[in-house]
Order: structure tokens, then sequence, then C-alpha cells
């Protein structure tokens, strides 16, 4: 059964500091993965990864995949309290349909 | 530009009882997707809709039914609800549903079921 893990479950940090999630994945004929911000109510699209190794960038997001280890991972530095939320990962396989992690709750504090 | 549009926001029902939730998107999508999240269990897939005409049975269909309206509309339906279906519920819509391409949702419906 395909399945993503995300971690850490949560993590607060102080404004200003890098925090790096993790989301590991395993899933027959892996199609591609994506990364989601949730802030109050609906999930905002950060990323898509198709191919292993290339990094994308958003300002101070960044997110690479590693598909020989099955895991991807999003950077953010210089934290503000504005990127407090929660961060989802997903994946589209077989079934061309996205399965998603239960998700990273960080919390940005002053 | 409205996206995709899911009304009610909020909804209390009562054990037993039926409600329709309605989800619209004018971005000329062919797929659409129902999901609900729950603490501690991320988004779930109830059904989808590749393409107008048809729908498949996502992770958690049990005690749903939708029906893909036209290529804009894509409702679900409770028949008989349950408190194992209080939830944030969630449609999003994509392309084509190739499987290589974002997925855009509404602003989501809380469903609380007494």
């Amino acid at each position: 059964e395909d399945k993503v893990v995300q971690s850490p479950l949560s993590l607060v940090v102080h404004e200003g500091d890098t925090v790096t999630l993790n989301c590991s994945y395993e899933v027959t004929n892996f199609r591609s993965l994506l990364w989601y911000k949730q802030e109050k109510k609906a999930p905002t699209f950060l990323f898509m990864l198709t191919s292993s190794g290339i990094e994308k960038k958003s300002g101070r997001l960044s997110s690479i995949l590693d598909k020989k280890e099955l895991f991807s991972i999003l950077n953010i530095t210089a934290t503000q309290t504005g990127d407090s939320a929660i961060y989802l990962c997903a994946f589209t396989g077989t079934a061309s349909k996205l399965t998603f992690g239960t998700g990273t709750r960080l919390q940005v504090t002053l | 530009n409205a996206g995709v549009t899911q009304t009610p926001k909020f909804q209390v029902l009562k054990t037993g009882q039926s409600m329709t939730l309605q989800c619209a998107q004018d971005m000329n999508h062919n797929s659409m997707y129902w999901y609900r999240q729950d603490p501690g269990m991320g988004l779930r897939l109830i059904y989808y809709s590749a393409s107008e005409g048809t729908t498949d049975k996502g992770e958690v269909p049990n005690g749903y039914n939708v029906s893909r309206l036209n290529k804009r509309e894509f409702s679900l339906r409770l028949e008989s609800a349950a408190p194992s279906q209080t939830s944030v519920y969630f449609c999003a819509s994509s392309e084509s549903g190739a499987g290589n391409e974002k997925l855009f949702f509404g602003s989501g419906t809380q469903l609380s079921v007494l």
C-alpha cells in the first residue's frame, strides 16, 4: 500500500530560525511529489517535484527530492510568523491521484 | 477569480439526517475531488471524478455518494449522517487528473454531526 510519512509532526521555532521538514514515501510507480501550505482553511500549492536532485525555490522556501532514498525535504530559511501553518506533502503514483501525509504543524514565535 | 467554491461553509446535522455539499469550479478543469480532513489524519480522499461522467472511490468512500453534475460541479451527499463523519471537507479540482499536476482547493466545509 502506498504511504507517505512526514516528520516531525509539529515543531516550534523562533523567528529567524531555519527549519527542515521531512517527507518520506513508499509508492508504486512514483510520478510526482507536491508540497502544500495550509494556514486556516484551504491548502495552497508550494512546489511540485518530479525529478530527483533538482531543487525548487521560491523566496525563503526550497525543496528537493531524492528518488533513490524516497524522501523530500522542505526548507524554510529566516522564518517569519507568517510561516506558521501546517505543511503537507503528497504524491501521485499509479492511481494518478494525490495521497497526502498527515502534515507537519509549524509554529514560529517572536 | 472564484476558483473552487464550496457551500455551505458550516453545517450541523443530527445523526441520521442527510445533506449535500456543493462544489463548483470555474477553471474548466476536468478532474474534481472530495477530501476529508481529521486531526492527525491528514487529507483523505473520499471520491474523485477524473472527467465529466465518471466517478471513482477513494480511500474512505463508505457513507458517501457523489454526483458529477456537469464539468463544473461535483457534489458530495451524506445519506444518513453519523458522528464519525464530523470533519472538515474539501473539494478540489485539477486540469486533467493525469497525475503530474497540482490541485486547487476550495475553502472547506466544517461539518458537525451530533
